[in-house]
């Protein structure tokens, strides 16, 4: 059964960098057949699929165009983890942040617990 | 604003059957696969339907998926108390390269 653990700080300072790291058992980062995405959740902004990252002979990444400035999901294959960067952040960016194992057409069926990260001063 | 547009609500009283609506376009779900996603309250979302209408191994059969032209459905039968939650559907957008998800229906078992 594959299993995320999701790590990262719940208060960033608004024009500094979110970054979070998803902790993958059960599955290998560099599966040729899976992708890893992130996703963030705010009572303004509903769930907001941000971006994902997968191998497929190369590593490829798709993002949303909402964050595509700024974003920047990257996998750590020494760890068997992902991470995501989130540059120059304000206050609408605050949100739970999730990451999620699956590809659309498979569904997203394996997500990490959450990270409420909290943009203020 | 979704872009995939869901009913902000629905209810109806244990036992009985609801379905949820999500309307989306040609380059989503008319060309792509959709999959359902149920959120209890203060937990992470969990797959509920894949490919249209698929369910996941330990998701009862009471939870079913369809799928027509640009829209699909969410149908959930012989609701109980703990059914109540909130339901998303998502898809992949072919012209945007993104996911996407609707705005979400909460939903309420009388």
């Amino acid at each position: 059964q594959v299993q995320l653990q999701q790590s990262g700080p719940g208060l960033v300072k608004p024009s500094q960098t979110l970054s979070l790291t998803c902790a993958i058992s059960g599955d290998s980062v560099s599966s040729n057949s899976g992708a890893w995405n992130w996703i963030r959740q705010s009572p303004s902004r509903g769930l907001e699929w941000l971006g994902r990252t997968y191998y497929r002979s190369q590593w490829k990444n798709d993002y949303a165009v909402s964050v595509k400035s700024r974003i920047t999901i990257n996998p750590d294959t020494s760890k068997n983890q992902f991470t995501l960067q989130l540059n120059s952040v304000t206050p609408e960016d605050t949100a739970v942040y999730y990451c999620a194992g699956g590809l659309w057409y498979q569904g997203l069926g394996f997500w990490g617990q959450g990270t409420l990260v909290t943009v203020s001063s | 604003q979704s872009v995939l547009t869901q009913p902000p609500s629905v209810s109806a009283a244990p036992g009985q059957k609801v379905t949820i609506s999500c309307s989306g376009s040609s380059s989503n779900i008319g060309n792509n696969h959709v999959s359902w996603y149920q959120q209890l309250p203060g937990t992470a979302p969990k797959l509920l339907i894949y490919d249209n209408n698929k369910r996941p191994s330990g998701i009862p059969d009471r939870f079913s998926g369809s799928k027509s032209d640009t829209s699909a459905t969410l149908g959930i039968t012989g609701l109980q108390t703990g059914d109540e939650a909130d339901y998303y559907c998502g898809t992949w957008d072919s012209s945007l390269s993104a996911g996407l998800f609707g705005g979400g229906t909460k939903l309420t078992v009388l």
